[in-house]
This record gives C-alpha cells, structure tokens and sequence, in this order.
C-alpha cells in the first residue's frame, strides 16, 4: 500500500523568508509525486510532480520539490515566501509500476496550513 | 479548475434523504474522481471512473454510488444521507496517457442535519 505523511499540520514563515513544506511517501515501486495547493473555498491547483530525472523539479509561482529517494521525501520549498503563498498544500503519491486500476489512484497527505506573515 | 464545473456548489439537507452530485467537464478526459475533504484527512477517495459505465470504489466508498452515462458527466449519488457524509467533495479528472496528474474541480460544501 501506498501512504504520503505530511508532518506539518501548520507552517509559519515570515514575508521573503525561505519556505519549506516537508512530504515523506511509501511506495513499494518508483513514485511519481505531487504537490497541490488550495486556496480557500476552492479546488486543488496542481503545483508541480516528479516522474523521472533530475531530483528538483520546478513548478507554478516559484515553487520547486525536491525528490531524496534516499529519504523517502519530496519536500516543497520556494526561496522568498510571498504573503500570497498563505495556502493549505498537499503532497500526493503513486505507484508508478501500475497504469490502471485502483493502484494508479493518487494516495494524498493531510494537508500542512502555510501561513506567510507580513 | 480546468473546465470543470460541480453542482450544487452548496447544499444543506436533512439526515435519510438522497443527494446527487454532479460534476461537468469539457476536457474529454478519460477518469474522473470523487474525493471528500475532511479536516486531518485530507482528501480521501469516494469511487473513480476509468470510462463510460466503468466505475469502481476507493477508499470511502460505503454510502455512496455513481454513474457515468456520458465521458463529460459523473454523478455521486448519497442514497440516504447520514451526518458523518457532511464534507466538502471535490471533482477531478485526469487523461489516459498523464501520470495521473489531475485536475479538480470548485467542490461542493455539503452539510447533512
């Protein structure tokens, strides 16, 4: 079985400060992962993913993911936090052996509230 | 949200009544998605379509059904609904040949009394 655990449930960081949301999977293949992030009342907006290659990917708004496969972890982070970054971030994982059935399904973290402060 | 549209996006209801959810898309994906948004859980998934009149379960299927008579339509139906199915659900779709990157929809707020 597949699991994604975000350890945040909360994350502050001040205006222009380095941020960091942390995400640790558990797959039994290759992952393919995720990262999401809703804004109030609204859907998930896709931010970036890791399928293959090179260990940071780059994605919407300035934001960038590292993948360690060492550590299990794909960690969100962004050089200069913007007070409209404030947002709920989720981390996603597949299974990247399987192309059909209910093993393709996207398996989602709880979710880590960041707030950027002015 | 990447053409897709849920409705109602807010419904109150009384506990053993039916609800059905609909979800519209105009991308011509293949999957769609129903999740349900619960603080500490994240999102959760309810049943998930591969095709027209292909559908199986996910992770929280109990309580709910879902048909998919046409590739834009998916309805998530609440045979009688109980408190503990009052969530946000959201819609998503994703293509054949992606990673399974997918797309939501607005989501629709359901209180159940």
């Amino acid at each position: 079985a597949q699991s994604v655990a975000q350890p945040e449930d909360q994350v502050n960081v001040a205006e222009g400060n380095p941020l960091t949301v942390k995400c640790t999977y558990s797959v039994s293949g290759n992952p393919y992962l995720f990262w999401y992030v809703q804004y109030p009342n609204r859907g998930l907006q896709f931010l970036l993913k890791y399928i293959t290659g090179d260990n940071l990917v780059k994605g919407s708004y300035g934001f960038e993911a590292e993948f360690n496969k060492s550590q299990t972890s794909f960690h969100l982070k962004k050089p200069s936090a913007l007070v409209s970054d404030s947002a709920l971030y989720f981390c996603a994982v597949r299974d990247s052996r399987f192309s059909s059935g209910s093993a393709r399904q996207l398996t989602f973290g709880s979710g880590t509230q960041l707030t950027v402060l002015p | 949200d990447a053409g897709i549209t849920q409705s109602p996006r807010h419904k109150v209801t009384e506990t053993g009544t039916p609800v059905t959810l609909r979800c519209h898309q105009t991308e011509n994906h293949r999957y769609m998605y129903w999740y349900r948004q619960d603080p500490g859980h994240g999102l959760r998934l309810i049943h998930y379509s591969y095709g027209v009149k292909d559908t199986d379960k996910g992770e929280v299927s109990d309580g709910y059904s879902v048909s998919r008579s046409k590739t834009e339509d998916f309805l998530l139906t609440l045979e009688s609904a109980t408190s503990s199915q009052t969530s946000v659900y959201f819609c998503a779709i994703s293509d054949l040949n992606s990673y399974n990157e997918q797309f939501f929809g607005p989501g629709t707020r359901l209180t159940v009394l």
